[in-house]
């Protein structure tokens, strides 16, 4: 069983709505990552935190906007979304923000943008 | 070129059947190596880290080659719940843990 939970499994918004994703991992993990996977893709890399702090954020847009309170949680905060951010949202967790550690997906949001 | 390669498959073999997936990488400052698998709709599992000395778990093996850039995943005495897509993923050096996936390799086994 994965130690990486999501909430909710599934969401569906308008393009007007503001909505959140959290993730929460229980492994005294330091650093967390969204990805995003579209259907028949494979997962690409959103943002990392590292010790709460943001250390990457691969140009994404601003309608998506990472929060990290704490070394537990990640959220992923949406506005105004279009239909093609449609996707599995993936959060993941790794002891350390590097090379040499394993990442540990949680099951993921299906988002749907009508 | 894609940053990692991956036969799409699909790969169908009957039950018991060894099956071997390679992948291959461009960038040789790559320096993490790992194999998930992912059943549909369903998130990445970690099947297995990859070393240079190769490593076992079980059914499946991992094996790294440096030199031609590539790592491989084999199943030995593959069983129906084997059936899932395979992704290999690389972390280059300075990447920050940026996991590179490829495209996935999609197994079904077959009674």
């Amino acid at each position: 069983d994965t130690e990486v939970t999501q909430t909710p499994k599934h969401l569906v918004m308008g393009m007007t709505n503001k909505k959140s994703l959290k993730c929460e991992q229980h492994m005294g993990h330091r650093a967390m990552y969204w990805y995003k996977q579209k259907a028949k893709k494979p997962p690409e890399l959103m943002f990392v935190y590292s010790y709460e702090k943001l250390s990457i954020n691969e140009s994404v847009p601003s309608r998506f906007s990472p929060e990290c309170p704490n070394s537990s949680l990640l959220n992923l905060h949406l506005h105004a979304l279009q239909p093609e951010d449609s996707a599995l949202y993936l959060c993941a967790s790794s002891q350390e923000m590097r090379e040499g550690y394993e990442q540990y997906f949680g099951p993921g949001t299906r988002l749907t943008v009508t | 070129r894609k940053e990692v390669e991956q036969d799409p498959g699909p790969f169908n073999v009957p039950e018991g059947a060894t099956v071997a997936f390679n992948c291959t990488y461009s960038n040789s400052a790559s320096q993490s190596f790992f194999w998930y698998r992912q059943d549909c709709r369903k998130e990445p599992k970690l099947l297995m880290s990859v070393y240079s000395s190769g490593n076992e778990d079980g059914r499946f093996t991992a094996q790294l080659n440096r030199a031609s850039q590539y790592i491989s995943l084999l199943i030995r005495d593959s069983k129906l719940s084997d059936s899932a897509t395979y992704l290999c993923a690389v972390i280059t050096r300075g990447s920050q843990g940026n996991l590179i996936f490829g495209k996935g390799t999609k197994l079904s086994v077959k009674p």
